[in-house]
């Protein structure tokens, strides 16, 4: 069992749907990355979270460390928000590495 | 700045053949990683460094050497390419504190025969 999962896998919207996708995972984390991979397969990071809420134009990002969970929510959506959107746990105890889900693939339709 | 640069961007190798993957950042980051993405996998850390002169190994590190002996520049080595190394490598760095993000570069796409 993978120490993050992502869900869905894969995610298909009308332009202008409000999305979540989620993060959990079952190691003990200090920090969360979100990424968004494009097509072309260039990856952006969106997000660094440890604690609570972060918004960034359309993106909201939250994250419970307690309960091990983190969702990124897209209001609006675009079809240029079509990508592959990509968590990652920092693990606890001031390691520099990061553990990846595999990934959730959204296509906005127009 | 140009960010995260990473050079080639296509390598076709055979069996055996060694070749270095080069990864350079403008941006003064003290954090360098080396990552490998697989169908089905995700990403995964090979190697990574956070400073000149200090090196460790990832989750996969197995058959590949990194060296970082400037700020600037953080070299991943193949030994002996692999059929099994065949993957997309992403360098990515980011300044050596708890918030700050990750800077990826373009990604290599290698294939081994």
């Amino acid at each position: 069992k993978n120490e993050v999962e992502q869900s869905p896998q894969n995610l298909t919207a009308q332009e202008g749907e409000f999305i979540t996708i989620n993060c959990s995972y079952s190691v003990g984390i200090s920090a969360l990355h979100w990424l968004q991979q494009h097509p072309g397969g260039g990856i952006v990071s969106l997000f660094m979270l440890s604690s609570g809420k972060k918004k960034h134009g359309r993106l909201i990002a939250t994250i419970n460390i307690q309960e091990k969970h983190s969702s990124l929510h897209i209001t609006a959506s675009h079809p240029r928000d079509s990508a592959v959107y990509i968590c990652a746990g920092r693990a606890q105890g001031g390691s520099e590495k990061l553990v990846f889900g595999k990934g959730t693939k959204l296509t906005v339709n127009p | 700045n140009a960010g995260v640069t990473q050079t080639p961007k296509f390598q076709v190798l055979k069996t055996g053949q060694s070749m270095t993957l080069q990864c350079a950042q403008d941006m003064n980051h003290e954090y360098m990683s080396w990552y490998r993405q697989d169908p089905g996998m995700g990403l995964r850390l090979i190697h990574y460094s956070v400073g000149a002169g200090i090196t460790d190994q990832g989750e996969v590190p197995n058959g590949y050497n990194v060296s970082r002996s400037t700020t600037e520049d953080f070299p991943l080595r193949l030994l002996s390419a692999a059929p099994s190394q065949t993957s997309v490598y992403f360098c990515a760095s980011r300044y050596y504190r708890a918030d700050s993000p990750l800077h990826f570069g373009n990604g290599t796409r290698l294939t081994v025969t």
